[in-house]
């Protein structure tokens, strides 16, 4: 079946503007998760939502980021007011039943971000 | 704290040679979950095996193997007979209840293999 998917996969975009990156989880998993990664850096966790459930976002490194995920599917992740620190390949993932992180994760080909 | 040491950076082998990717892990939980992913050149990462911290039965895969230590906090991953398509970042990672919903990843290991 399908897998995990996201959009766009490239964005250039200049400091101080708002991007949106999207994710398409695999259908029927209730949890999703985003991570960035960094320049041959490992996975940083940003935000972790299962079913109808409150977020998790302790991960997220200011306010300028958010996400939201609709209908319990696709998560739009927003980082408003762009700063080249952003830029990164940022990772979207999705298991089936979300038991806290025991479940197996599957991972969308990423949206490398570069901020110019 | 968790923590995940995957203390080599980059490996260089010939095709053929076996190698060992090594992973240590921290943590206070007595439940926890280890995890061994690939991210290959095209970027997205592939699950391989998850480990419970209750079961320390080595497992074989094809030319994957796993060796999970619980003495030694480690969790270390053999291919044997490397083959160019090995070519690839490896990530350990650790979920423990400690640490919330967040999967602890470690900073990786790039394998290259030549042929």
């Amino acid at each position: 079946g399908a897998g995990v998917s996201q959009s766009p996969s490239n964005k250039v975009t200049e400091k101080g503007k708002d991007v949106e990156l999207r994710c398409d989880p695999i259908s029927g998993h209730t949890a999703l998760y985003w991570y960035r990664q960094s320049l041959g850096q490992g996975l940083e966790f940003l935000i972790y939502f299962q079913g109808n459930s409150a977020p998790d976002k302790s991960g997220l490194p200011s306010d300028r980021f958010s996400a939201e995920r609709t209908g319990g599917s696709v998560s739009t992740l927003t980082i408003q007011r762009t700063q080249q620190e952003d830029s990164a390949v940022y990772l979207c993932a999705s298991s089936s039943t979300g038991q806290g992180g025991t479940d197996t994760q599957y991972f969308g080909p990423g949206t490398r971000l570069t901020v110019l | 704290a968790q923590k995940v040491t995957q203390a080599q950076t980059e490996i260089s082998v010939v095709e053929k040679e076996d190698v060992t990717l090594d992973c240590v892990y921290e943590t206070r939980d007595t439940t926890y979950y280890l995890f061994w992913y690939k991210q290959p050149p095209s970027g997205e990462l592939v699950f391989l095996i998850r480990r419970n911290s209750f079961d320390e039965q080595n497992e074989i895969s094809g030319r994957y193997s796993w060796n999970f230590q619980k003495s030694t906090s480690s969790f270390n991953f053999t291919i044997t007979a490397s083959q160019v398509v090995d070519s690839a970042v490896y990530f350990c990672a650790l979920y423990s209840g400690g640490g919330g919903f967040k999967t602890i990843f470690g900073a990786g290991t790039r394998l290259f293999v030549k042929a």
